[in-house]
C-alpha cells in the first residue's frame, strides 16, 4: 500500500491570500481526517469524513477553512483571507473501519503534512 | 472532555540506556482508544500501537513496551536499549468509541527524547 500523500509539502504565502491543500488518503480508506500542529504542541483536530460526508468540524475551523471530500477518495483544504495565526504544519490521516477477532478496528495513517507559513 | 498529559516535555539519555514516557488520561467515556505516535524530525507521524480499553494486557514489540493502567489511567510506554534512531518526539493520543470505531484524536503535547550516541 502506498501511504497517505499531501500537496504541497511546503507553502508559503502573505497574509490575505487564499490557499488550498491536498490530502490523497490510502487507498480504499473511507475515513480521512484533518489535523493542525503548531510548534511545540501536539496535533490538533479540524475535520472527519466518512466516505464524502463531513461528520465533524472542530471549533478550531472558523469560517474561512472549508474541506471538501467530493468522491469520497481525495481531499481538499482551503483556508481563505490567510492570517498570520494560520501558519502550522497540516496533517491529514485516514483510516479504515476493520473487522478483527470481533472487533471494531480502527487507526489513523498519517500523511507528511503541509506546512504553511503565512507572512 | 477528553485530555491527554504527557508531563515530560523533554528527555535526553545515552544510548542502550532504558527510557519510560508517561502518559496520563482523562476520559468519561467506559469504552475509548490509546495510541502512541513517533514524530521524527522528517515530521510524519509514525503509528506505533492501539490499545483497546477493555485489553489491558501489557504489550511488547522488539525494544518497545507498553503498560496500560486504568486504575491510574497511564498508558506509558518504555523503550529498551535505547538507540540513536529513537530520537523523536513521541505523543500518547486517545479517542472515544464512535459508532463506528475510534474517531477524532486528541494528542498530547508530546515529549522530544534525544538518545545520544
Amino acid at each position: 500500500d502506498t501511504g497517505v500523500s499531501q500537496d504541497p509539502r511546503h507553502k508559503i504565502t502573505k497574509r490575505g491570500q487564499n490557499v488550498t491543500f491536498r490530502c490523497d488518503p490510502i487507498s480504499e480508506h473511507n475515513r480521512l481526517y484533518w489535523y493542525r500542529q503548531t510548534l511545540g504542541q501536539g496535533p490538533e483536530f479540524l475535520t472527519y469524513f466518512q466516505n464524502e460526508a463531513q461528520l465533524e468540524k472542530s471549533r478550531l475551523l472558523s469560517d474561512r477553512f472549508s474541506a471538501e471530500r467530493p468522491k469520497g477518495s481525495f481531499s481538499t483544504l482551503e483556508i481563505q483571507r490567510t492570517e498570520q495565526g494560520d501558519s502550522a504544519m497540516y496533517l491529514c490521516a485516514s483510516s479504515s473501519l476493520l473487522l478483527a477477532s470481533g472487533s471494531l478496528t480502527d487507526t489513523q495513517y498519517f500523511g507528511p503534512g503541509t506546512r504553511l507559513t503565512v507572512l | 472532555a477528553q485530555k491527554v498529559t504527557q508531563a515530560q516535555t523533554e528527555i535526553s539519555v545515552v544510548e542502550k540506556e532504558d527510557v519510560t514516557l508517561d502518559c496520563v488520561y482523562e476520559t468519561r467515556d467506559t469504552t475509548y482508544y490509546l495510541f502512541w505516535y513517533k514524530q521524527p524530525p522528517s515530521g510524519e507521524l509514525v503509528f506505533l500501537i492501539r490499545r483497546n480499553s477493555f485489553d489491558e494486557q501489557n504489550e511488547i514489540s522488539g525494544r518497545y513496551s507498553w503498560n496500560f493502567q486504568k486504575s491510574t489511567s497511564s498508558f506509558n510506554f518504555t523503550i529498551t536499549a535505547s538507540q540513536v534512531v529513537d530520537s523523536a518526539v513521541y505523543f500518547c493520543a486517545l479517542s472515544e468509541a464512535g459508532q463506528g470505531g475510534s474517531e477524532k484524536l486528541v494528542f498530547g503535547k508530546g515529549m522530544k527524547l534525544t538518545v545520544n550516541p
